[in-house]
């Protein structure tokens, strides 16, 4: 069975500078999809970043963009210019490539709790 | 499009009651999702679905039901609450495909 591991509870980060949140999975499988979802106290559940595994280039979204190497199986997230806005639950999320049912579910990290301090 | 939505947004049983959490999606997605959240836990998927008519238990399925009459809403059902049930909900669609899933605002359910 697969399973993610964010081993960072909390973070915290001045305004302005760069944070690097950590996520790590172990799956046996070489095709899947990776996600970081941003959880603001309202609890909505926001797609921050997805990465497909057959892709070498890490994704980028704006401020976010994620390192991600497969052969440690690891996936941080990293926040440039980190905005009060920012301050949020973080899930990594795992998905297998494999089509149907149960297999499309999320599995979910702990989640990391990140903190911008002004 | 309003995407996905639950009712209520938060909700307190007594032991033994039981409700229901509404979803709707109007994204016309073929996979649904119903999820918990547990206090400093990540999601759980509790049921799912591929399709109208058709559902499946997730990892955490007991003391829970499901429905799917149609493509837009995926109810679910508590019988017989308990305090192990308290826990924001979530509810999920996708198009079952490679892409990510879009979520509902939760309901925080409460069980004394």
């Amino acid at each position: 069975a697969q399973t993610v591991t964010q081993s960072q509870p909390e973070m915290s980060v001045q305004e302005a500078e760069t944070v690097t949140l950590s996520c790590t999975y172990d799956t046996s499988e070489s095709d899947y999809y990776l996600f970081w979802y941003k959880q603001p106290p309202s609890r909505q559940m926001i797609l921050v970043i997805r990465q497909e595994a057959y892709k070498q280039q890490n994704a980028t979204e704006n401020r976010f963009s994620v390192n991600f190497q497969k052969a440690a199986k690891s996936f941080s997230l990293k926040i440039s210019d980190s905005q009060l806005g920012d301050a949020a639950m973080y899930f990594c999320a795992y998905r297998s490539a494999r089509m149907g049912g149960a297999t499309n579910k999320l599995i979910f990290g702990t989640g990391t709790l990140l903190a911008v301090q002004p | 499009n309003a995407g996905v939505t639950q009712t209520p947004k938060f909700r307190i049983l007594k032991i033994g009651q039981s409700m229901t959490l509404q979803c709707t999606q109007d994204m016309n997605h073929n996979y649904m999702y119903w999820y918990r959240q547990d206090p400093g836990m990540g999601l759980k998927l509790i049921y799912y679905s591929v399709g109208a008519g058709i559902t499946d238990k997730g990892e955490v399925p007991n003391g829970y039901n499901v429905s799917r009459s149609t493509t837009e809403d995926f109810p679910l059902r508590l019988e017989l609450a308990a305090p192990s049930q308290t826990s924001v909900y979530f509810c999920a669609s996708g198009p079952g495909t490679v892409y990510e899933q879009y979520f509902g605002p939760g309901t925080r359910l409460t069980v004394t």
